[in-house]
Formats: C-alpha cells, structure tokens, sequence
C-alpha cells in the first residue's frame, strides 16, 4: 500500500513570499514514483512533476523546486517567490497501485496580491 | 505533457435521466483510465479504474449499475451515471494512464464535468 500525507489544509502567504508545501509518504515498495499536481479553481489537475524513488536530487523548474528525502519519506514542494497565478490546491501522490490510489488531502495555497 | 480531453464540461440534467462523460486521450492510447469524483473543497475520490477490453474495476461504495464505465477502445472511456439524483452532483474527473519509459506510471486528466442535478 502507497499513501501520501499533506499536514497543511491551506496556507495563506503574500505575493513574493516563499513557501513549501510538505508531502510525507508510506510506502513497502523499495521502487517508486512520486507526484505533484497542481488543482486551479478551473478544476482541471496540471502534472508537475515525477519523481523517481532511486533519484535523490533536488530538482528546479523556474520558481518551482522539489525537495526528496528518502530517509525521512518526504517530497517537499517550495514556490519561490510566490504570484497569485499560483493559488491552486496541490496534490502530492503516489502512483496508481492496483486497487490503492489514494491522493493526498491536498494544500489549499492563497496567495495574496 | 499527454493530453486528455473530457466532454461535456458541464451539464445539467433532470433527476431521472441518464448522463454520458467522455473521456478521450489525445495524442496517446491509453489502456487504463480512471474515473473520479470530487466534492467541493475536498481531495479527488477514485470511483474506479478503467481497462481498455474489460470490466471496470468499481471502488468500495461505489454502485456500478448507477455509475457504468465502458472502455471500448484506446483512447475513450466513458461514464454514464445512470438516474441521476441530485445527490449525485459533483465534479467527475477522468484521467489516462501514460506508462512509458519516459514518462513511467503518470497520470494525464481531462479538465472534468461538471454535474448538476436538479
């Protein structure tokens, strides 16, 4: 069984600021994939990024940054320098494991001009 | 990224009538889709998974005579929630499964319908 756990229900920040939405996972299997997706209040879910259990950088796609731990199960989203645009819900989420896909609750984000 | 698209956007049905979603992957076959739902302000629900050529596989809870899932081909599965209710009213979202050496175990979803009830 995969499961992911997002603590933070929603968190509010200003326009400019940083921010990281935490992502702790379970997980049996010695090999796996990690997801984000990101919600906008259209509704439709954005792939973001995959993430390879075996690889252990960091990686960085503009203001967008990923932070995993294998040793404390963690995938750790930061926003740097934050925009309104970016307001969305996020989900981590493991991948599809027969009968066992369950998303995370998902971050509610608001940023504030 | 793959593209996945979902129709109708939004509809609007009276109570007792059937309603069809469509879910087509694009540029992409797709052996298995997946059907969600979700409530508003609330985490997506797998109602079920959808293999190309056999039954859906139905989540616990969930009525699989109410919500019929076809996946004739590679690149549509559709939803057909059957008398609709008003408590039947959500957000459904499908989404295709892109398993490829590039892009391994991925989820692509269509932009999702909304349902009213009335």
């Amino acid at each position: 069984a995969q499961k992911v756990t997002q603590a933070q229900t929603e968190i509010s920040v200003v326009e400019k600021e940083d921010v990281t939405l935490d992502c702790v996972y379970e997980t049996r299997d010695t090999t796996y994939y990690l997801f984000w997706y990101k919600q906008p209040p259209s509704g439709e879910l954005v792939f973001l990024i995959r993430r390879n259990s075996f690889d252990e950088q960091n990686e960085i796609s503009g203001r967008y940054s990923w932070n995993f731990q294998k040793s404390t199960s963690s995938f750790n989203f930061t926003i740097t320098a934050s925009q309104v645009v970016d307001s969305a819900v996020y989900f981590c989420a493991p991948p599809y494991n027969n009968n066992d896909m369950r998303f995370g609750a998902g971050t509610r984000l608001t940023v504030k001009p | 990224g793959a593209v996945v698209s979902q129709h109708p956007s939004r509809v609007i049905c009276k109570s007792g009538t059937s309603v069809k979603i469509e879910c087509r992957s694009l540029d992409f076959q797709a052996t298995t889709m997946f059907w969600y739902r979700q409530f508003p302000k609330q985490s997506l629900m797998l109602m079920a998974t959808s293999n190309e050529g056999s039954k859906a596989t139905y989540e616990q809870g969930v009525e699989k005579d109410k919500f019929l899932i076809n996946h004739a081909s590679l690149t549509l599965s559709t939803l057909t929630v059957t008398s609709a209710h008003p408590e039947d009213s959500s957000f459904y979202i499908c989404s295709a499964l892109f398993n490829t050496a590039i892009a391994p175990e991925t989820q692509y979803f269509g932009p999702g319908t909304r349902l009213l009830v009335l």
